[in-house]
């Protein structure tokens, strides 16, 4: 089944703590986004790859983190969490950088910084 | 800049009635428009999309049309279930560069039997 997983699903933290949000998809595809969806404010983006070694940040980079050493995986480091990232968050995967193209989404993790 | 105004939510409906949710943007170039949604407690998924002028998207009862002359993209359903309640979501995605997708505050839709 073509699909972008997320883990974990939910996660409560405190001030400081690195931690990092896995992303994977199966569907070979070469462009991946990390969003964060806040009440009022809709998707943000908060960085996005075109392929393996090639990231640029989104609207909304400030705290976070990413790599892509691999093409199926895009993790979303925050290395000093604080309560403003609070925030629900989405991996997306699309195949290319094609206006037409389609993204597909993953579940979302729901993270609460305290 | 590139920008995607959508209706206030929340809306609610009373099962069978018709819907609209609208939604307007400002673009240069020639971009893609999609409608996404979110059923709760899940990710966004594709609802549909038109990728030029006058083209019409569909899928699953849900219509909108790709209006150049008034940048809009409108929602609309003829006759609503309650298994439609969700948070919608009007895109556009941007031609040139590399091809950024600009998202909608979102509407939330709720359906009463």
């Amino acid at each position: 089944e073509a699909q972008v997983t997320q883990n974990p699903r939910y996660l409560i933290t405190v001030t400081g703590k690195k931690l990092t949000v896995t992303c994977s998809q199966n569907m070979n595809h070469e462009y991946m986004s990390w969003y964060r969806q806040d009440p009022g404010l809709g998707l943000r983006q908060i960085y996005y790859s075109m392929n393996v070694e090639v990231t640029d940040k989104g609207d909304v980079p400030e705290g976070y983190k990413v790599s892509r050493k691999e093409k199926r995986n895009f993790p979303l480091i925050l290395e000093s969490p604080s309560p403003n990232q609070t925030s629900l968050y989405f991996c997306a995967s699309r195949l290319s950088g094609a206006r037409t193209d389609t993204q597909y989404f993953g579940p979302g993790t729901r993270l609460t910084v305290l | 800049g590139n920008s995607v105004t959508q209706m206030e939510g929340p809306v609610t409906l009373s099962e069978e009635a018709f819907l609209t949710i609208n939604c307007t943007y400002t673009a240069t170039g020639y971009p893609s428009l999609f409608w996404y949604v979110q059923y709760p407690g899940e990710g966004l998924q594709l609802l549909l999309k038109a990728t030029k002028a006058d083209d019409k998207g569909s899928n699953k009862g849900f219509e909108a049309t790709y209006r150049k002359e008034t940048t809009s993209f409108h929602l609309e359903k003829g006759s609503v279930q309650v298994s439609d309640s969700a948070v919608y979501f009007c895109a556009l995605s941007h031609s040139g560069g590399y091809q950024k997708v600009t998202f909608g505050t979102g509407t939330k839709l709720q359906v009463i039997p």
